[in-house]
C-alpha cells in the first residue's frame, strides 16, 4: 500500500500570509494527487487534482505542485474563510488520503 | 447542480447489516463511477469502495472486503452500500462522491454528498 504522509499536522497562520502544506508518497506516484478542503462539520471539497490542475470555481490563491514522492500545496495569502483541514489523497493504485492538515487563523 | 443524498445510516449491533442509499441527480448518473468515502469521528478521510458507471466493475478498501458490496441502478439514478458483519471501527459517517471524468473509476471525488452517520455500538 502507498502510504500518503502529511505535514505539519496543524498549522497556525494570519491572515494574509503564505501557507504551504506537503505531502509525501511512500512511492512514485507520479502527479495522481488531489487535495481536498474540508470545513467543521462540512463535506470535503475538490481544490487541485493531477497535483497542480484547479478545480472549477477555486480561488486563484489555491496552487499545488510536485511529481514523484513529493507535493506541495500553498495557499498564497490566507483568508479567514480558508480554515479548515486540508487533505492529499493518491490514485496511483487503490486512493488513499493523507491523514489531514488543520488550519487555524493566528 | 449536481446534488447526491445520502441515506440510511444509524445505529446497529456488532455484526449486523445496514444498507446506505445515494439518490443522485443533476448529471448522467450511469456515465460516472462512484465512491464511498467514510469518515470516524474526529478522524481522517478512508475511500472505502467504488463502481464503475456501468457497475461492471468494482473496488473495495482491504478494510472492508468481504463484508460490504457496492452497488448501482442507473434507472433509479442510485448508488448503494451493503455493509454486513459490521465491527465497531466501522462507525462514521459515510459520503456518496461522483468522480470527475467520465473516464476514471476512482482517482477524483469531485462532488459529494451530505454523509449519513453510521453508528455500530451495542
Amino acid at each position: 500500500d502507498i502510504q500518503m504522509t502529511q505535514s505539519p499536522s496543524s498549522l497556525s497562520a494570519s491572515v494574509g500570509d503564505r501557507v504551504t502544506i506537503t505531502c509525501q508518497a511512500s512511492q512514485d506516484i507520479s502527479n495522481y494527487l488531489n487535495w481536498y478542503q474540508q470545513k467543521p462539520g462540512k463535506a470535503p471539497k475538490l481544490l487541485i487534482y493531477d497535483a497542480s490542475n484547479l478545480e472549477t470555481g477555486v480561488p486563484s490563491r489555491f496552487s499545488g505542485s510536485g511529481s514523484g514522492t513529493d507535493f506541495t500545496f500553498t495557499i498564497s495569502s490566507l483568508q479567514p474563510e480558508d480554515i479548515a483541514t486540508y487533505y492529499c489523497q493518491q490514485y496511483d493504485n487503490l486512493p488513499n488520503f493523507g491523514q489531514g492538515t488543520r488550519l487555524e487563523i493566528k | 447542480e449536481v446534488q447526491l443524498l445520502e441515506s440510511g445510516g444509524g445505529l446497529v449491533q456488532p455484526g449486523g447489516s445496514l444498507r446506505l442509499s445515494c439518490a443522485a441527480s443533476g448529471f448522467t448518473f450511469s456515465s460516472y463511477a462512484m465512491s464511498w468515502v467514510r469518515q470516524a469521528p474526529g478522524k481522517g478521510l478512508e475511500w472505502v469502495s467504488a463502481i464503475s458507471g456501468s457497475g461492471g466493475s468494482t473496488y473495495y478498501a482491504d478494510s472492508v472486503k468481504g463484508r460490504f458490496t457496492i452497488s448501482r441502478d442507473n434507472s433509479k439514478n442510485t448508488l448503494y452500500l451493503q455493509m454486513n458483519s459490521l465491527r465497531a471501527e466501522d462507525t462514521a459517517v459515510y459520503y456518496c462522491a461522483k468522480d470527475l471524468t467520465t473516464v476514471t473509476n476512482y482517482e477524483y471525488f469531485q462532488h459529494w454528498g451530505q454523509g449519513t452517520l453510521v453508528t455500530v455500538s451495542s
